[in-house]
Order: C-alpha cells, then structure tokens, then sequence
C-alpha cells in the first residue's frame, strides 16, 4: 500500500519565480491539505482540497493556489516566490467524511528560494 | 483561533527513563487532538489521537497520551525511553469544525544511552 507520495524532493528555484509541487494522496484517500514548515517550526496550514475544490484556507497570500484532480492527486502552486517561501512543503491526505481522521503525511518537498 | 502550545523547546531523558513531552491547547468547543513524530528529513508520522471517551490515549511504539480537559492538556509519554526515539514532536489541535490541523511548535526529544 504506498503512502502519500510528493515530487520533486528538492526544489531550487530564483526570486518571482513560479513554482509547481505535486502529491499524489494514500491509497483510500480523498482528500489533501497542503503545509508550510519552515525551518525550526510546526506546520502551517495552506489549504485542503476534497471533492476537486478548494474546503478550507489557511492564513497564506493568494501567491499561493492549488488544485485536485479526479484521481484525488493535488499540486501546489506558488507565483511570485519570495525568499520566506522557503520551506519544507508537506502534503497529507486523509478520509474526506466527517469522521474524524488523522492525517498522513508525505517525506515533502524542500524548496530552496535564492 | 484554536492554538497549540509545547513549551519546552527541548527535552532530555536517559534510556529507560520514562519521558513527558507536554502539549496544551486553545479551542473553542470540544478539541480534537494529535502527536504525530518527526525523523530526519522525514514527514511526520502519526503516533495518537483522541477524539472522544477514555482520557487515556495509546497509540504507536509505545506512546500514550492523557487528555486533561480542565487543565487543556494532552501530554505524551512513555514508560521507558528508546535512543531510537529521539525526534521531533508536535502537538495538533483540529477544532470540532473545520478541518485545519493547527500544530504546536514541536519539542526535541533526546534520548541518551
């Protein structure tokens, strides 16, 4: 049963360029929430797709979009990188009723901004 | 605004020691609350979650946590740490509606042998 899977694993790429990450969610599960983990911190939440739309936002600048496929699988888009949008980006999907479920977590993907 | 707190930025324990990493929490309405784990490089893993029912939480490699509704606690332990649980963990609060996970800002754990 693979887990969630995230590409690319690294990602170097210059200021007020765009960037594209990829994750495909866990056997099973419809729904992705993307994070922010910059170095020395917790997760910030992005967003969360379910059902090919966007359910919830967290506190990020529009910069930051997203979408969901029909095979649940999601990118995560960023335009106009700055230098504090390097991060660790992490995706997690989940069950998408509203059953409480824990959320599992992909190995991310470092972005490098310089 | 639901709210994590773990305030010890980094706890030390000898190898067959119990451990207590401490977690507490803001939310309005009744929390739903998680540990998950961090290695190296690594996504988090998730070790427990208590939604509902016995305070007492076990969860993967041993853990477990207690929920402490009057004092917005939910503490991870162990009755006897492994070197190989040295890692980084954080506390999660996912309020009864909405579906954001808010984490804590995580504490490292060192075992020594």
């Amino acid at each position: 049963d693979a887990g969630v899977t995230q590409s690319p694993t690294h990602l170097i790429k210059t200021r007020g360029q765009q960037v594209t990450l990829r994750c495909s969610p866990k056997s099973g599960h419809d729904t992705v929430s993307w994070y922010q983990q910059a170095l020395g911190q917790g997760p910030q939440f992005i967003f969360q797709y379910y059902e090919e739309e966007e359910r919830q936002r967290g506190n990020f600048p529009d910069r930051f979009s997203g979408h969901q496929f029909p095979n649940y699988s999601s990118e995560l888009n960023v335009n106009a990188l700055l230098l504090g949008d390097s991060a660790l980006y992490l995706c997690a999907s989940s069950g998408g009723d509203n059953r409480v479920y824990e959320q599992y977590f992909g190995p991310g993907t470092r972005l490098t901004v310089t | 605004a639901q709210s994590v707190a773990q305030p010890e930025d980094q706890v030390n324990v000898a190898e067959g020691n119990p451990l207590t990493v401490k977690c507490t929490y803001s939310v309005s309405g009744n929390p739903y609350l998680f540990w998950y784990v961090q290695y190296p490089n690594r996504g988090l893993q998730f070790l427990l979650k208590y939604i509902t029912g016995d305070n007492l939480v076990k969860g993967s490699y041993g853990f477990e946590a207690e929920f402490n509704k009057s004092q917005t606690s939910f503490h991870l332990k162990k009755p006897s740490a492994l070197v190989s649980d040295s890692a980084l963990y954080f506390c999660a609060v996912r309020e009864t509606r909405g579906q954001n996970f808010v984490f804590g800002p995580g504490t490292r754990l060192s075992v020594l042998p």
